[in-house]
């Protein structure tokens, strides 16, 4: 069965750039998330979406980061001129949606390095 | 505010021993409380939830763990350890979907590193 689905993998870039990480949440969830996981800071809430909801954006750590999600599916996750601190492994999740007690389903991850 | 706290950067246990990875939570209301699993180089994968019932939960690969409401915690157990379950744990608890704000994210631990040796 299809889980989350993250690209790409790897992606290294050079400072200044910007970059475009994209998760395939597992059919029918509505809920997903975004997490970063950097060395020695653990694993960091960025944004939420669930349905046609507003999303919960209070977990982007700057204006440079932006995400979006088409259609209640897909998600972009954009992070625009980019710095060498935001080098860590971007982790999109989904869940099936309403109840506390539903499990979040973890993607592989976008491994980013910014040089 | 919902917390999680993992009191051991790593735990050492030799191949077939019983392990156990501490967790501590804090919340207002009902928890619900996860553990996931990390090997090198990839994603989070579920392990088990408390959400209701049985203090006793038992999850994937011979992991359990047990919710204390006394002591706030929810430590993960094995009895008997493999070398490969090394790897890095984390405890989550789940905060509320109801209420202004509230977004149902997994507030997670610091991690523990399981070293699991021949």
């Amino acid at each position: 069965g299809a889980g989350v689905s993250q690209s790409p993998s790897n992606k290294v870039t050079e400072k200044g750039k910007d970059v475009e990480l994209r998760c395939d949440p597992i059919s029918g969830h509505t809920a997903l998330y975004w997490y970063r996981q950097s060395l020695g800071q653990g694993l960091e809430f960025l944004i939420y979406f669930q349905g046609n909801s507003a999303p919960d954006k209070s977990g982007l750590p700057s204006d440079r980061f932006s995400a979006e999600r088409t259609g209640g599916s897909v998600s972009t996750l954009t992070i625009q001129r980019t710095q060498q601190e935001d080098s860590a492994v971007y982790l999109c999740a989904s869940s099936p949606g309403q109840s506390s007690g539903n499990t979040i389903y973890f993607g592989e991850g976008s491994w980013l390095t910014v040089v | 505010a919902q917390s999680v706290a993992q009191p051991e950067d790593q735990v050492n246990v030799a191949e077939g021993n019983p392990l156990t990875v501490k967790c501590t939570y804090s919340v207002s209301g009902n928890p619900y409380l996860f553990w996931y699993v990390q090997y090198p180089n990839r994603g989070l994968q579920f392990l088990l939830k408390y959400i209701t019932g049985d203090n006793l939960v038992k999850g994937s690969y011979g992991f359990e763990a047990e919710f204390n409401k006394s002591q706030t915690s929810f430590h993960l157990k094995k009895p008997s350890a493999l070398v490969s379950d090394s790897a890095l744990y984390f405890c989550a608890v789940r905060d509320g979907l109801h209420g202004s704000g509230n977004t149902g994210k997994l507030i997670f631990g610091q991690g523990t590193t399981l070293q699991v040796k021949p």
